[in-house]
């Protein structure tokens, strides 16, 4: 278990710059999550993948948020045309997932903290 | 629709005493409820969870956590605190109808005095 791992650790950008994150999730898990961390803040739900499927998306998620998961394994999250509003920490996690496998524990990557000027 | 609340923003414990930190919470359906601990500069780490059966759940590091259906709480406890024991601590729940992700609450942050 090499646990989630998180690509940049840290980013800078200038307002209405686009980024892009990557998540390598474990590699038994089939469940992925994206969440956000404002500071003082619990995560907040973002996006979740079976497999390939995106199968549920936050209303936090808006039109300039994207996510993929094209092969089932790594995850990227673009963010377009970058706000200072959009300034967090984004958090990815994974999980198994099996019939009734809400219960199963999510285990969560370091983070990307995104900065932007 | 699910919600967490951690009525404390921060505890404050001496170290060797036992500690509580509260979590109620609202969700459709039964709870799967999970607390997870954070320390600065790392991820989310998972504690423990409830899922069915006894109502007393064991997790890492010497923490347990009490569900109580009736008073839909969660508290996290600790018999006897250490000082490495500092550090941010969420509360989190799944309905086991509807959405697959965590709904967090806001954090307690646990400072143990030496």
């Amino acid at each position: 278990d090499t646990g989630v791992s998180q690509d940049p650790r840290h980013k800078i950008t200038k307002r209405g710059q686009n980024v892009t994150f990557r998540c390598d999730p474990i590699s038994e898990h089939n469940r992925l999550y994206w969440y956000r961390q404002t500071l003082g803040q619990g995560p907040e739900f973002l996006t979740y993948f079976q497999n390939e499927a995106q199968l549920e998306k936050s209303r936090l998620l808006s039109d300039r948020f994207s996510a993929e998961r094209p092969k089932g394994s790594f995850s990227t999250l673009e963010i377009q045309r970058t706000e200072q509003g959009d300034s967090a920490m984004y958090l990815c996690a994974s999980s198994r997932g099996t019939s009734g496998g809400a219960g199963n524990e999510q285990f969560f990557g370091p983070g990307t903290r995104l900065t932007v000027l | 629709a699910q919600s967490v609340a951690q009525p404390e923003d921060q505890v404050n414990v001496a170290e060797g005493n036992p500690l509580t930190v509260k979590c109620t919470y609202s969700v459709s359906g039964n709870p799967y409820l999970f607390w997870y601990v954070q320390y600065p500069n790392r991820g989310l780490q998972f504690l423990l969870k409830y899922i069915t059966g006894d109502n007393l759940v064991k997790g890492s590091y010497g923490f347990e956590a009490e569900f109580n259906k009736s008073q839909t709480s969660f508290h996290l406890k600790k018999p006897s605190a250490l000082v490495s024991d500092s550090a941010l601590y969420f509360c989190a729940v799944i309905g086991d109808t509807g959405r697959r992700a965590l709904t967090f609450g806001s954090g307690t942050r646990l400072q143990v005095q030496p």
